[in-house]
Order: C-alpha cells, then structure tokens, then sequence
C-alpha cells in the first residue's frame, strides 16, 4: 500500500485554466504538507495543515488554495495557471507538529505540471 | 530563517568508489533528514537524524548537532545510487518548516 500517494502523476494544461491536485496518506499522520521542485531541482515548502488547520502558509500566490477536507486528505487548487507554475509539487506527511521533538517527513511520488 | 548548504554541488564517481556528502547548517536542529530523488523523481526517505549515527546498508549517516553539520557516506557505489541527495533540517523552536539545500547531484558510472 502506497502512504502517501498523489493524483495525477502527469498535468499538462493551458494557461489560464484551473487545476486541483490531490494528496492522500493513509499513514495515521496529523499533519500534511505541499512542496514545490522548480527547474533547477530547488525543493520549498507551500503550505503545511495539521488536523485540517492551515499552520504555515509561505508567501505563494492566492491562487493557490489548499483544502484539507480530513486530516489523511490535502488537496492544492490553483487558479489561473500561469507559465511559471510549471514544477513538480509534493505532497508529504508527518506524525504531529508543534511538539518540539521533530519528525521524519513522508514524500508522496510528486504532481509533474506543465503549462503551456 | 535556518540556511542549509550541501557539497558538493555535483560528483561523479566509478561504480565501486566511496564517497561523502556534507551538509552544513546554520542553526540548531531538531529534525535533520537525507533524501534520494532518484531518476524517476522519487523522493526517498535515507535517513531521519538530527543527531549520531545510523546506518543501513552500504549507507551511513553522521549528524554533529554542536557543530552544525551532517555527512551521509555511501559506500561500493552502485549505478542505482545516482540521482540528488538532499539534506534538510527543521529548526528547534522554530516553525515545522522542512528546509531543503540545494542538492548533491551524484552520477555513478558503470
């Protein structure tokens, strides 16, 4: 059984349109991040939700919304691709956050977006 | 924020050959990872160590939290070993913020 899994693998779109990538962990873990690989391979966190709450949100655009419908779920949105959005975006997940002890991070297979 | 830089940026070695990779940091830590991502884009989860040493394979790891740096040694190379290893860190007290260096681009020639 995959832990963390991601749909799709492959996205390729218009510029303009709206897309939503989902994420699934079925690990047990309270918290689910989003990442993004540019070009050059650079990885950096988007957003980061524990038990369906929004805790880090780095300065990306609004329109990308994510949506945690359950804590094994988050979900990215994004409205109005543009060029630049073309990256690789990674769902991961964690047992808890906040706690001070840290802990290892799961990576889901990753999103490939391109626009066009 | 927490600065995280690896070398070597890119290293080619002969199937068989050993090597080291060095990640420095710039703050204390509380969660220190090595990943893989291999050809196919595949992050893999090496090592989770903010501190000592593991081991696991042909792989080990060593974490000196005092002096802010981390080493994975990857031993009798293998071509499935190429790809980026990436080294990432989470400050104490800090936000959960997972921060990634820039990568060690590795190619083991057959």
């Amino acid at each position: 059984d995959t832990a963390v899994s991601q749909t799709p693998k492959y996205l390729v779109t218009q510029m303009g349109n709206d897309k939503s990538i989902k994420c699934e962990q079925n690990l047990g873990h309270d918290t689910m991040y989003w990442y993004k690989q540019d070009s050059k391979k650079f990885l950096k966190i988007m957003f980061s939700y524990n038990n369906k709450e929004l805790i880090i949100n780095e300065t990306v655009p609004n329109r990308f919304s994510p949506k945690s419908p359950d804590k094994a779920h988050l979900n990215l949105h994004i409205n109005s691709l543009e060029l630049g959005d073309s990256a690789v975006y990674f769902c991961a997940s964690s047992p808890k956050i906040g706690q001070g002890a840290g802990e290892t991070q799961y990576f889901g297979p990753g999103t490939r977006l391109l626009v066009l | 924020g927490i600065q995280v830089e690896q070398s070597p940026p890119d290293l080619i070695l002969q199937e068989g050959a050993n090597s080291t990779l060095r990640c420095n940091f710039s703050d204390s830590v509380n969660n220190l990872q090595w990943f893989h991502q291999n050809p196919w884009g595949q992050l893999i989860n090496l090592f989770y160590i903010p501190s000592g040493t593991k081991q696991n394979g042909r792989l080990s790891a060593t974490t000196v939290a005092t002096e802010r740096y981390s080493l994975l040694y990857i031993s009798s190379s293998q071509t499935t070993d190429s790809g980026v290893y990436f080294c990432a860190a989470i400050t104490q007290g800090g936000s959960e913020k997972l921060v990634f260096g820039k990568g060690t681009k590795l190619t083991v020639n057959p």
